[in-house]
C-alpha cells in the first residue's frame, strides 16, 4: 500500500510565522501535490512537482512556496503566515500517467 | 479551464437503498476517472477508478463511465449509515493534476 506522511495533524502557528508542513511518500513516485481544503471550496491546488528539483504553481499558490529536494519529500512553505491560510492540507502522490493519487491524513492549521 | 462538476448534495437515501451520486466532466481528453470517500475532519480515500467506457463493480460499489455524454457515476447498493460522506469525483488528461468536483455530500438513514 502507499504511505503518505503529513509531519502534523495538528498545528497552531501566529501571524507572521514562517511555517514549514512536510509529506514524505514512500513509493517512488514521481508526482506530487499539495491542496488546501476549505468548506464549500473544495480541494484547491497550490502547487505539485513532477521530479526532485521542479515545481509548478496551482490554482492558488500566492503566500506559498514548496521545496522537493529528495524524491520521497515535499515540503509546503507558507512565507509569513496569515490568519486566511487557517486551512486543512492535504499532500498527494502518484506515480504516472492515469493512474489514482494518494492522499496523506492532512494537516489541520490554524493561524492566531 | 478543466471543469468537473457534482451536485453538492446532500443526498439522503434510507438504509439499504441504492445512492446514485453523478458527475460530469468538461474535458472530453479525459482519460481516468476517479471516485474519492471523504468522511469529516478526513483525508479523501480512493474507493473506485474506472478507464474504460460501461460498468466496473466492486463490491458493493458500481462505477459507470460514458465518455460520449462525459458523465461519470457511482453506485452504491445496499447503502449503509457507515456510507454517509462527502464523495468526490475526480478526472485525469493524462500526466495532470487530477481536477476535482466539490463533492456530493451522502446521509444513509438508518
Amino acid at each position: 500500500d502507499v504511505k503518505v506522511t503529513q509531519s502534523s495533524r495538528y498545528l497552531v502557528k501566529r501571524t507572521g510565522e514562517k511555517v514549514f508542513l512536510e509529506c514524505v511518500q514512500d513509493m517512488d513516485h514521481e508526482n506530487m501535490f499539495w491542496y488546501r481544503q476549505d468548506p464549500g471550496l473544495g480541494l484547491r491546488l497550490i502547487y505539485f512537482s513532477y521530479d526532485v528539483k521542479m515545481k509548478e504553481k496551482g490554482d492558488i499558490p500566492e503566500g506559498y512556496s514548496v521545496s522537493r529536494e529528495k524524491k520521497e519529500r515535499f515540503s509546503l512553505i507558507l512565507e509569513s503566515a496569515s490568519t486566511n491560510q487557517t486551512s486543512m492540507y492535504l499532500c498527494a502522490s502518484l506515480s504516472s500517467g492515469v493512474q489514482p493519487q494518494h492522499f496523506g491524513d492532512g494537516t489541520r492549521l490554524s493561524i492566531l | 479551464q478543466k471543469e468537473v462538476e457534482q451536485n453538492s448534495g446532500p443526498l439522503s437515501v434510507p438504509e439499504g437503498a441504492i445512492a446514485s451520486l453523478n458527475c460530469t466532466y468538461s474535458d472530453r481528453g479525459s482519460q481516468s476517472f476517479f471516485w474519492y470517500r471523504q468522511y469529516s475532519g478526513k483525508s479523501p480515500e480512493l474507493i473506485m477508478f474506472i478507464y474504460s467506457n460501461g460498468d466496473k463493480e466492486d463490491g458493493r460499489f458500481t462505477a459507470q463511465l460514458n465518455k460520449a455524454s462525459q458523465y461519470v457515476s457511482l453506485l452504491i447498493r445496499d447503502s449503509q449509515p457507515s456510507d454517509s460522506a462527502t464523495y468526490l469525483c475526480a478526472v485525469n488528461s493524462g500526466n495532470t493534476p487530477l481536477v476535482f468536483g466539490k463533492g456530493t455530500r451522502l446521509s444513509v438513514i438508518a
